[in-house]
């Protein structure tokens, strides 16, 4: 099955700055990889999904980057905010009706 | 909060005891799914049902059950063969799109044996 990895499980970051989280898959038949924000306390919401016949996707201040070849993707914040604080998770699937597997999470913390 | 509602917010278990988590949602969303969530493991998939009286294991199954008799409701049980019970569960449906699992998550319960 599917295997995701992601890293760092923790990130701090100066409010401003960048902050980058990246993912890697096991199964190069995934097609679909969508992140999701879990604030504290609160359930985990999409924030921005990519398909495998898109290389990059920007949505204001983030994208998502992704590298079929290596089978690794990456979600790019700019311009961190407090409200960026949260916990986001990777995930993979090969198609619609088919299963998401998630990566570990990474708990963000921006710095203000 | 509408959609999805989970209850109860947090549950006790007690040792032995099988205990249910509920799931309902308004949504009229076909499939739905259970995830465990424990610190820094992400989420993992317990159940999936994708179409009523219809349900399919996932990563974890061993120690819960499932039943999907109506659209709108995916109870998961949490028998006394999990013998770690104690995790955060998410219920979520799925929403419909074109090439892709785009998940709708519940509030969540907090289990924890006593």
């Amino acid at each position: 099955g599917e295997n995701v990895e992601q890293h760092p499980s923790t990130l701090s970051v100066q409010e401003g700055d960048s902050a980058v989280i990246k993912c890697t898959y096991s199964d190069s038949a995934s097609n679909y990889f969508p992140w999701y924000k879990q604030e504290l306390g609160k359930r985990p919401q999409l924030i921005i999904d990519i398909r495998s016949n898109v290389g990059e996707k920007k949505d204001q201040r983030i994208a998502v980057t992704l590298n079929k070849t290596a089978k690794h993707f990456s979600l790019h914040i700019t311009e961190t905010q407090p409200e960026d604080s949260a916990v986001y998770f990777c995930a993979a699937s090969r198609a619609a009706g088919n299963k998401l597997t998630f990566g570990g999470g990474t708990r963000v913390l921006v710095k203000p | 909060d509408g959609g999805i509602t989970q209850s109860p917010k947090y549950l006790f278990r007690k040792e032995g005891q099988n205990v249910t988590l509920s799931c309902e949602q308004n949504l009229n969303h076909d499939a739905m799914y259970w995830y465990r969530q424990d610190p820094g493991q992400g989420l993992r998939l317990i159940y999936y049902s994708q179409i009523v009286n219809d349900f399919q294991k996932g990563d974890i199954a061993e120690g819960y059950s499932v039943s999907r008799e109506k659209k709108e409701s995916f109870p998961l049980t949490v028998t006394s063969a999990q013998k770690n019970p104690t995790a955060f569960y998410l219920c979520a449906s799925r929403i419909p799109s074109r090439g892709g699992e785009k998940l709708f998550f519940g509030s969540g319960t907090q289990l924890s044996v006593l």
